[in-house]
């Protein structure tokens, strides 16, 4: 069946460093893709999206780009901030003849520090 | 942008009341709406789907006698967990797409805590 696999964490980084999440998918089709974040007692927000093979999205300073060849959908920030740790998710949609699914990842704690 | 409001954020009850928890879309009519449970450090669990006006899809090993879902219109959305015990304790989000091909916006989650 269709998953998602995001690199386990938690991930700790000093304020400034490059950041690197990984995740690869398995999907019958052609998916969208998505990273969603989500702060400490609050639900998910949608940082980025990508929805066919090569697209890149990016918001806030956050890069991901949608490999087809590779099944992957790495998430990349060049200089993280302290503000930046949360949970990150990455998740799969597509429609198919059960319906409209979004598939997440078991999401990647992401720590910065000072 | 889009925004989901869910409500209560955070409800402690005893064991054997029943919680309604509520989500509305605020600026966009959802024909879809999700719930999902989400236990600590975990990802999200789908629970199920809904669309407006008609019954809810539930996941399996969910039980629809337990977690009751009501999408009576294009901006609302309500979980009821009837007869709730401490094992119901958990982090419920919901969330609302306007379209097939648009994103999900989630709400900010309602924690639940039995007693």
């Amino acid at each position: 069946g269709d998953s998602v696999t995001q690199m386990e964490g938690p991930v700790t980084l000093s304020e400034e460093a490059f950041l690197t999440i990984n995740c690869t998918y398995t999907a019958t089709g052609y998916p969208s893709l998505f990273w969603y974040v989500q702060y400490p007692g609050e639900g998910l927000q949608l940082l980025l999206k990508a929805t066919k093979a090569d697209d890149k999205g990016s918001n806030k300073g956050f890069e991901a780009t949608y490999r087809k060849e590779t099944t992957s959908f790495h998430l990349e920030k060049g200089s993280v901030q302290v503000s930046d740790s949360a949970v990150y998710f990455c998740a799969l949609s597509k429609n198919d003849t059960g319906g409209f699914k979004t598939i997440f990842g078991a999401g990647t704690r992401l720590f910065v520090k000072a | 942008g889009a925004v989901v409001s869910q409500h209560p954020s955070w409800v402690i009850c005893k064991s054997g009341t029943s919680v309604k928890i509520e989500c509305r879309s605020l600026d966009f009519q959802a024909t879809t709406m999700f719930w999902y449970r989400q236990f600590p450090k975990q990802s999200l669990m789908l629970m199920a789907t809904s669309n407006e006006g008609s019954k809810a899809t539930y996941e399996q090993g969910v039980e629809k006698d337990k977690f009751l879902i009501n999408h009576a219109s294009l901006t609302l959305s309500t979980l009821t967990v009837t007869s709730a015990h401490p094992e119901d304790s958990s982090f419920y989000i919901c969330s609302a797409r306007r379209q097939l091909d648009q994103p999900q916006h989630f709400g900010d989650g309602t924690r639940l805590s039995i007693l």
